[in-house]
This record gives structure tokens, sequence and C-alpha cells, in this order.
């Protein structure tokens, strides 16, 4: 069985500071990878997904992760936050034909202006 | 809006009650998911129905049990509650199947459950 772990419980950041939030996953086959987002009182957005090809991969507001095979991590950046990035941010896996996702337990972000 | 519904928004009722949580996917999106979110557990797989058959199960309890209807919408029935089963209840949905290389999953609003 995959699991993820996101060692970060909780990152605070002044605005413009650089972001990076580890992720790291267990399991041995092909994995697709997702970073979603938790704002305050709202529910989990997708901010990026890599399932394959180039392992740098964009997403929405600024946000990349890239996957390091060798590494088993999925690490996601931000060269610059902002205040509305206070968020909670989740690391997920599923298993290449398994759509069930196992999630890491969360990295809440404080920004601080 | 990811296009995932789910009502209610808010739900509190007492120990040993039964309560009925309801979601309904985007619309083409044959797959639905539900995720138990508590303070104590973090974000866990409940169980998959695809096109009203279930596909997968997680860590859901058998005082759980959740059904697909033909109009694709779904209910996660939690029955006996207890003080431990606070917590906020997400679906998601997606129009795969597991078959194929997987698409990405449309969380919903959820579902905050208060047992008292």
């Amino acid at each position: 069985a995959q699991s993820v772990s996101q060692h970060n419980h909780h990152v605070i950041l002044s605005e413009a500071a650089s972001l990076e939030l580890g992720c790291n996953y267990s399991y041995g086959g092909t994995v697709n990878l997702f970073w979603y987002v938790q704002y305050p009182g709202q529910h989990l957005q997708l901010l990026l997904k890599y399932f394959s090809g180039d392992p740098l991969v964009k997403g929405i507001k600024g946000f990349e992760a890239e996957f390091i095979k060798s590494k088993f991590s999925f690490n996601l950046r931000k060269p610059s936050v902002q205040w509305s990035d206070t968020a909670e941010y989740f690391c997920a896996v599923n298993a290449f034909g398994n759509e069930k996702l196992t999630f890491g337990t969360g990295t809440r972000l404080t920004i601080i202006p | 809006d990811s296009g995932v519904t789910q009502t209610p928004k808010h739900l509190i009722t007492a120990t040993g009650q039964r309560v009925t949580l309801r979601c309904s996917p985007r619309s083409g999106d044959l797959s639905v998911y539900w995720y138990q979110q508590s303070l104590d557990q973090g974000l866990q797989f409940l169980i998959q129905y695809y096109n009203g058959e279930e596909r997968a199960k997680g860590n859901i309890l058998e005082r759980f049990s959740a059904q697909q209807f033909p109009d694709l919408h779904s209910e996660l029935n939690l029955s006996s509650l207890e003080l431990g089963d606070s917590a906020l209840y997400f679906c998601a949905s997606s129009d795969r199947g597991g078959a194929l290389p997987t698409d990405t999953q449309y969380f919903g609003p959820g579902t905050r459950l208060t047992v008292l």
C-alpha cells in the first residue's frame, strides 16, 4: 500500500519569501502525484498533478513541483509567496490504475504580511 | 466551484443517530469517492463507486455504507453515530473508473458533521 509523508506540519513565511514544501511517498510501482490546497473554510482544490513526462510540473497560482523518482519525492515550490497563499496544502498519491487517493497529513502555511 | 455539490453543509446530531450525506458529481463523471477529514486521522479514503457499482473500499467502518444511484448521485449513510465520527466528509468525482491513466478528482465543499 502507498503512503505519503509531509514532514513540515506548519510553515510560517513572510510575503515574497520562497516556499518549498516537502512530500515523500512510499510505493514501489508507477504513481500519479497531486498537490491539493484547502483555503480556510473551503474545499480541496487541485494545484497541480503529475502523471508522466516532464518531471517539473507547473500548476495554478505560480506553484510548481518536481518529481524526483530516485528520491520518491514531489516537493511543492513557489518563488515568491503572497498573503493569499495562506492555506493547508496536501500531497496525495495514487497507484497507476487505482484511483484511491492517499493523502499526506497536510502542511499548514501561514504567510505574514 | 468544482461542480461537485454536497448537502447538507452542516449537520449536528446526537450519538446513536443515523444521518445521510448526499453528493452530486460533476456532470458526466461516473466515479464518486467519499473521504473523511478529521483532526486526528487526517484525510482518509472511505469508498468509491463507479457507475453504480462499488469499486474500491478504504477505511470505512461497518456502521457506514454508501450507494450510487442511476442518476449517479451518491449517498453516504452513517449509523449508530459516535463522538469520534465528527468530521468533515468530502465527496469527489472523476470521469474515470481506474482502468486507464487516472484523471483528476474534483472535490465538493464537504459536509461538516458534529456528533454531540
